[in-house]
């Protein structure tokens, strides 16, 4: 059982490249979210899914774009990346049903340490 | 989410509790108080989460006042494993994290 994994693990890219950061997880999550961790700050909401086929903005969504078509995976796509994009990018995953007590917890991705230059 | 207000930075001798404090005035009654953690730029990790009632787990416990405006998180024993930024969220499905806490925890 690996959990949450994302690849890649680092990376660099030059003004307007685009590239596309992987998330799968193998624990039958329904919910799958997407946040980036700036140097010194707290995390920040980008997107989030809660089944394949359904996925919402949340804080702050621009210049990202998101699919779920499976319930295992849930890419995160940077379209013409910019210097502000710059950050550590965790993917996260947990289960929750109508009618449960609370939000199950959410299970954390290593990251990804992305550099736009 | 309600927004939360936790110390910058605390210190803790190694073996002694660590309480960690929390305040959430604004949390609404369907809100729950989770803390999670981070170590040096992995992951978050969660630890507890509760509504109104203290929770004990095999890592921590939870306190939470009868008005649900501040809780407090408590690590019984502290060892240098768990220097880390500590984060106090209050919410539901989606989850706001703050600057957090940083423990620093010394031999």
């Amino acid at each position: 059982n690996a959990g949450v994994t994302q690849t890649p693990k680092f990376r660099i890219l030059k003004i307007g490249q685009s590239m596309t950061l992987q998330c799968t997880q193998d624990m039958n999550h329904n919910y799958m979210y997407w946040y980036r961790q700036d140097p010194g700050m707290g995390l920040k909401l980008i997107y989030y899914s809660v089944g394949a086929g359904i996925t919402d903005k949340g804080e702050v969504p621009n210049g990202y774009n998101v699919s779920r078509s499976t319930t295992e995976d849930f890419p995160l796509r940077l379209e013409l990346a910019a210097p502000s994009q710059t950050s550590v990018y965790f993917c996260a995953s947990s289960y929750f049903y109508l009618g449960q007590q609370s939000p199950d917890t959410q299970y954390f991705g290593p990251g990804t340490r992305l550099t736009v230059l | 989410d309600a927004k939360t207000t936790q110390p910058p930075s605390m210190d803790c001798a190694e073996g002694r509790a660590a309480n960690l404090p929390c305040n959430h005035s604004t949390i609404s009654g369907n809100e729950y108080v989770y803390w999670y953690r981070q170590i040096h730029s992995q992951g978050p990790q969660y630890i507890i989460h509760g509504l109104k009632n203290n929770e004990t787990n095999e890592m921590a416990s939870l306190i939470i006042t009868e008005d649900r405006k501040s809780s407090t998180l408590i690590l019984p024993h502290a060892t240098l494993r768990d220097t880390a930024v500590y984060y106090c969220i209050a919410g539901y499905s989606t989850l706001t994290f703050g600057k957090g806490t940083m423990l620093l925890v010394s031999p």
